[in-house]
């Protein structure tokens, strides 16, 4: 079975300071896709990143980056120079044998001024 | 807006009664998802389309669970004899195919709350 895992239920960071979500997953497959989303209070869920398997190199958009450890089955998140419109909840997604995604239980994430 | 809608946004109904939601992709995506999010949970998985063929429903979709997509346009979940235990969210996400198709695309979802 695939399976996501998410242990920090609730974060909070200063702005302007950097923050790292975790996300550990489960997966028989030789190559697949993880992705983050993020889900901001009352508004749509978007997509922040994602990885490909079989990519060595991290991921990277603007102030997003992942630590992604493919022996580890680890996928985290790294958010730089946080910013309050980061306040959100952000979930880490593992593309399943369908196209499906499977979610972990999301971390709450409090951006403070 | 060309992004994904869904209709409505909230519905409140009394156990028993019958609800359909509706879901609008993004016009060019062949690839729809449905899922469930309850309070403080991730996104489930429920079923999905390529254009008009259901190919997958996962066993959180009972037999009171129906889902259609004419036309391989917009897709309608209707849930049967509501049960207090189906208040969720229910999300629906389209995706182009081809190497693209890795990136789904979410709508605002449909609040339901079964009384």
């Amino acid at each position: 079975a695939q399976t996501v895992t998410q242990s920090q239920p609730e974060m909070s960071v200063q702005e302007a300071e950097t923050v790292t979500l975790s996300c550990t997953y489960d997966t028989s497959e030789s190559n697949y896709y993880l992705f983050w989303y993020k889900q901001p209070p009352s508004r749509q869920m978007i997509l922040v990143i994602r990885q490909e398997a079989y990519k060595q190199q991290n991921a990277t958009e603007n102030r997003f980056s992942v630590n992604f450890q493919k022996a580890a089955k680890s996928f985290s998140l790294k958010i730089s120079d946080s910013q309050l419109g980061d306040t959100a909840m952000y979930f880490c997604a593992l593309r399943g044998s369908q196209g499906n995604l499977i979610f972990g239980k999301g971390t709450k994430l409090s951006v403070k001024p | 807006d060309t992004g994904v809608s869904q209709d409505p946004r909230h519905k409140i109904t009394k156990r028993g009664q019958n609800v359909t939601f509706r879901c609008d992709p993004i016009s060019e995506h062949n690839r729809l998802y449905w899922y469930r999010q309850t309070l403080g949970q991730g996104p489930e998985f429920l079923t999905y389309f390529q254009n008009e063929a259901q190919l997958e429903k996962s066993r959180l979709l009972s037999d009171r669970f129906s889902a259609e997509r004419p036309k391989g346009s917009f897709s309608t979940l209707e849930i049967q004899r509501t049960e207090q235990g189906d208040s969720a969210m229910y999300l629906c996400a389209s995706s182009p195919t081809g190497e693209a198709y890795n990136e789904q695309f979410f709508g605002p979802g449909t609040r339901l709350t079964v009384l």
